[in-house]
């Protein structure tokens, strides 16, 4: 079963308006950690955001906020005011097992992010 | 530069060929990650190196992939006698601590392997 389920592979958004990429995982470990990436076509992962499952509120870095539904196991990122730059690929990913000694990061598919003029 | 470096950018290979890709962490970072990206999916996890030591190589998709970090910097992954479905980017991250805790990795550009 996948652990991370990205369902949309492309989205579109029009400048300066907000968009939601969604992202749901499966786990049994009580301690993870979820992030968002961005990939340009460069190829480069950037690092966003990250929530960790113990986390009380929802993460938020600038532009960047992840609505973090633990029952639900869900972890959207939401953009706000979208800018032309924002136009990448963006993965979901999670590190299982902070307790533990290696850290393996398990990422969805991915959804494309276009935005328009 | 400061951030994490690799090498080649681009390699094409002919089927069957031995190809070596090198990873430059961040100075002073002491895990180190590869993952293997293909078109149109999420990186997969292929190995994880604490200082020289590798302490998870359960992603490396067969015997052909190896890898090694002998002086726990200065990271190669090696294939041999590579395969068409080897054609990925492969990317390699590193982090500052042996627990990973918080934030994040830092990933490196990656090195888009063809093989032809």
């Amino acid at each position: 079963a996948q652990k991370i389920t990205q369902t949309q592979p492309g989205m579109f958004v029009q400048e300066k308006e907000a968009v939601t990429l969604d992202c749901t995982y499966d786990t049994s470990d009580p301690s993870y950690g979820l992030f968002w990436y961005k990939q340009p076509s460069s190829g480069e992962m950037i690092f966003l955001i990250y929530q960790g499952s113990y986390d009380q509120q929802n993460a938020t870095e600038g532009r960047y906020s992840l609505n973090f539904q633990k029952a639900r196991k869900s972890a959207n990122l939401v953009i706000s005011a979208s800018q032309l730059g924002d136009s990448a690929m963006y993965f979901c990913a999670m590190r299982e097992g902070d307790t533990s000694g290696t850290y393996k990061y398990i990422f969805g598919t991915g959804t494309r992010l276009k935005v328009l003029a | 530069g400061a951030g994490v470096s690799q090498s080649p950018r681009y390699k094409v290979a002919k089927r069957g060929q031995d190809v070596a890709l090198r990873c430059d962490p961040i100075s002073g970072h002491v895990s180190l990650f590869w993952y293997q990206q293909a078109l149109g999916q999420g990186p997969e996890f292929l190995t994880y190196f604490q200082n020289e030591a590798q302490l998870d190589k359960s992603g490396l998709p067969s015997d052909r992939f190896f890898a090694e970090r002998p002086e726990g910097s200065v990271s190669t992954l090696k294939i041999q006698r590579t395969q068409q479905e080897d054609s990925a980017v492969y990317l390699c991250a590193s982090s500052p601590k042996g627990r990973v805790s918080g934030n994040t990795i830092y990933f490196g550009e990656g090195s888009w392997l063809t093989v032809v």
